[in-house]
């Protein structure tokens, strides 16, 4: 049962571009989306999050757009440069308690010079 | 930020070996977890501990067993390996306290299973 489904699975972007990469979620008792980044060789990093009393959440070039109705959200990268290439996994979890953070299946992004 | 540290980074082995990966962490974070990584699957749980007594299995853990030897130390075994065990393996620790917020993962292991 896949929780939480990410698309698309790679995505080209050119340079000064907007990135999109949405997710979408089945269980309505999910309180936290964060969005992990990881680049080649190395593991995911936290880069952004957001609860799901507010619709968006922005962290310099980096925004999260939540829709609690549609249980969809969605990360939008602006001005993407090439240093951006890297894989997205976005991710569900309740924040307090032993449910464990469940994942997307990835999203590797490329920024075109 | 946490130090997690997986060793070995690669490792090439033969059906039906036995393979231990291991973690260390040098933050004192009671949490640990294993996951695996696979193309167009994402991350998935294979065990968790939230303290040295403490071993859940999580999403994918038949095939897999851990240990808990310390507080910093986490270590993921393969009894008898095949290849669908082939994937990058990744240790996190997760300082909340209880809050998910946020995990500090190693750099992984890439193990190849032929």
């Amino acid at each position: 049962q896949q929780q939480v489904k990410q698309s698309p699975q790679s995505l080209i972007v050119q340079k000064g571009g907007i990135s999109i990469i949405n997710c979408a979620y089945e269980n309505t008792a999910f309180d936290y989306f964060p969005w992990y980044q990881q680049f080649p060789g190395k593991g995911p990093a936290l880069l952004i999050a957001i609860r799901p009393d507010v619709s968006e959440k922005k962290e310099g070039r980096f925004t999260i757009s939540f829709n609690k109705s549609a249980k969809q959200f969605s990360l939008h990268i602006m001005d993407s440069q090439p240093g951006d290439s890297a894989t997205y996994f976005c991710a569900a979890s309740l924040l307090q308690g032993a449910q464990k953070l469940v994942f997307g299946q990835g999203t590797r992004l490329t920024i075109n010079p | 930020d946490a130090d997690v540290t997986q060793t070995p980074r690669n490792r090439i082995t033969k059906t039906g070996k036995r393979i231990m990966l291991e973690c260390s962490q040098t933050k004192g974070h009671d949490r640990m977890y294993w996951y695996r990584q696979d193309p167009g699957l994402g991350l998935r749980l294979i065990y968790y501990s939230f303290d040295v007594k403490d071993i859940n299995k999580g999403e994918i853990s038949d095939g897999y067993s851990v240990s808990r030897q310390a507080q910093a130390k986490f270590s993921l075994s393969l009894e008898s390996a095949i290849p669908n065990q082939t994937a990058l393996y990744f240790c996190a620790t997760d300082p909340s306290g209880g809050r998910n917020e946020k995990l500090f993962f190693g750099s992984g292991t890439q193990l190849s299973v032929l």
